[in-house]
């Protein structure tokens, strides 16, 4: 079955450091990965998505991630955090599950930025 | 553009009592979600709307749940009677296309609380 791991879960940087989200899938096809950033109180917004083509994709707010087929990861990635990326953010594939196509998601990593 | 819109919030009840939850999609998008979003988790589907009609409902414990989408617009997800372990953010996504690689656009949840 697809499946997405993120192996951390909280996560802490000084602002103005760099930054990298760590994302492995299971997923037999070339997969469809995303990024989403929940802040407190707020729903997901999608920082970005990659179908094919370049392995290295931009995002919004800054943020890239780069998909490696050999390690079957899409980490994310910002070269220097602000204080107001403190949120937390999930990794998702889409993914055959159950008989019917669908988002699925990681248990996320919480970012917190120290100033 | 206005977003997804939820309402409530928040909601405490207690146990064995019914509740509902209330979801308006982007104006445009004939596809409609509902996903649960436990503690430390990322958000698991619980049904897929294409227009009015229900195409995944796999993940929706029947028993207890139930959701409609009359006119293909808003939708109502309903829990009747309600049990502790309900306890979760309720979050509604919507997209305009019908497949799971579709960017889907979410609400800011509803928070349950069962007493």
């Amino acid at each position: 079955a697809q499946s997405v791991t993120q192996p951390d879960i909280h996560i802490t940087v000084s602002e103005g450091a760099s930054l990298e989200l760590r994302c492995n899938y299971s997923y037999g096809a070339t997969p469809y990965l995303f990024w989403y950033v929940q802040s407190p109180g707020q729903g997901l917004q999608l920082l970005l998505k990659y179908f094919s083509g370049d392995t290295l994709v931009q995002g919004i707010k800054g943020f890239e991630a780069e998909f490696k087929r050999s390690q079957s990861s899409f980490n994310l990635r910002k070269p220097s955090v602000h204080w107001s990326d403190a949120a937390e953010y999930f990794c998702a594939v889409a993914g055959f599950s159950g008989g019917y196509n669908k988002l699925i998601f990681g248990a996320g990593t919480r970012l917190a930025v120290h100033p | 553009e206005a977003g997804v819109v939820q309402s409530p919030r928040y909601k405490i009840i207690e146990k064995k009592q019914p509740v509902a939850f209330w979801c308006n999609p982007i104006s445009g998008h004939n596809t409609l979600y509902w996903y649960r979003q436990n503690l430390g988790q990322g958000p698991e589907l619980l049904i897929r709307y294409e227009n009015e009609e229900a195409v995944d409902d796999s993940q929706l414990p029947k028993d207890r749940f139930s959701a409609e989408r009359l006119k293909g617009v808003d939708s109502t997800l309903k829990i009747q009677p309600a049990e502790l372990g309900d306890s979760a953010v309720y979050l509604c996504a919507s997209s305009d296309g019908q497949g799971s690689a579709d960017t889907q656009y979410f609400g800011p949840g509803t928070r349950l609380t069962v007493l």
